[in-house]
C-alpha cells in the first residue's frame, strides 16, 4: 500500500508563473489536506477535501490559491502568479473517512525566483 | 481556535540520556493528539496517536502522554540514540475539524 505521494519534489517557478502541486491519496482514503511550511515555521493548515468538495478552507489565502479533488485523479493545488513569498514546503496528507489519524507526503518544495 | 505551543524550540543531549518534550494546547476539546518526527527536507512521519480517552500510547522507546484537563501532552524519549535527531511536532485537531493545527516544533540533537 503505497503511502501519500506528492509531485514534483521540487517545483521552480518564476514570479508571475503558476504552480501546480499533485497529492495522491492512500488508497481508501477519501480526505485529502494541504499544509504549508515557511522556512523556520511550523506547518500551517491550508484546505481540507473530499472528494469533489471542499470541506475547508479557512487556511487558504484569498487571492491566487485554489485547490480540487477531483472524483478521479489526484489533488491539485493551484498557485496563480507566484511571487517570493509562496516558497514554502507544502505538504498533502490524506486520512481515512474516520479522519482520526494523518498520514503525510514527502512534500513539494516550491522555490520562486 | 486550537493554538499548539512547544517548548523547548532546541534541546541537545549525550546519546544515552531520557528526555521529554512538551506539548501545550489551548481548546481542551481535542479529541486526539499526534506527535510526529521531522528530518530536514522531509515528511513527517506519525510517531503516536493518543486518543482522548487514552492517558498514553507507547511505541518502542516512545511513550506520550496526554492531559487535556491541563492541555498538555508529552514526549518521552528513553535511551536516546543519534538517530532520534530530528524535529519533533506535536499537532491536535480543533473540536468538530479534522484538520490539525501544528506546535513549530522542537528540534532535537543526540550527540554520540
Amino acid at each position: 500500500n503505497a503511502g501519500v505521494m506528492q509531485n514534483p519534489r521540487h517545483l521552480v517557478r518564476r514570479r508571475g508563473q503558476e504552480a501546480r502541486l499533485r497529492c495522491s491519496p492512500m488508497k481508501g482514503h477519501s480526505h485529502v489536506y494541504w499544509y504549508r511550511q515557511l522556512p523556520e515555521e511550523g506547518l500551517k493548515f491550508m484546505v481540507y477535501l473530499q472528494k469533489e468538495n471542499i470541506i475547508d478552507e479557512s487556511g487558504m489565502p484569498k487571492e491566487r490559491f485554489s485547490a480540487e479533488f477531483p472524483k478521479e485523479g489526484p489533488s491539485i493545488l493551484r498557485i496563480q502568479q507566484v511571487v517570493r513569498g509562496d516558497s514554502a514546503a507544502y505538504f498533502c496528507a490524506s486520512s481515512p473517512p474516520s479522519g482520526e489519524k494523518l498520514f503525510f507526503g514527502s512534500g513539494t518544495q516550491l522555490s520562486v525566483l | 481556535k486550537q493554538e499548539v505551543t512547544q517548548i523547548p524550540a532546541a534541546l541537545s543531549v549525550p546519546e544515552g540520556e531520557n528526555l521529554v518534550l512538551n506539548c501545550s494546547f489551548t481548546d481542551s476539546a481535542i479529541y486526539n493528539l499526534q506527535w510526529f518526527r521531522q528530518d530536514p527536507g522531509k515528511g513527517l512521519t506519525s510517531l503516536l496517536l493518543i486518543q482522548s480517552s487514552q492517558r498514553e500510547q507507547t511505541s518502542g522507546r516512545l511513550n506520550a502522554s496526554l492531559d487535556k484537563s491541563s492541555g498538555r501532552s508529552t514526549l518521552y524519549i528513553a535511551a536516546s540514540q543519534p538517530g532520534d535527531s530530528a524535529t519533533y511536532l506535536c499537532a491536535g485537531p480543533q473540536a468538530g475539524a479534522n484538520n490539525l493545527f501544528f506546535g513549530t516544533g522542537t528540534r532535537l540533537t543526540v550527540i554520540p
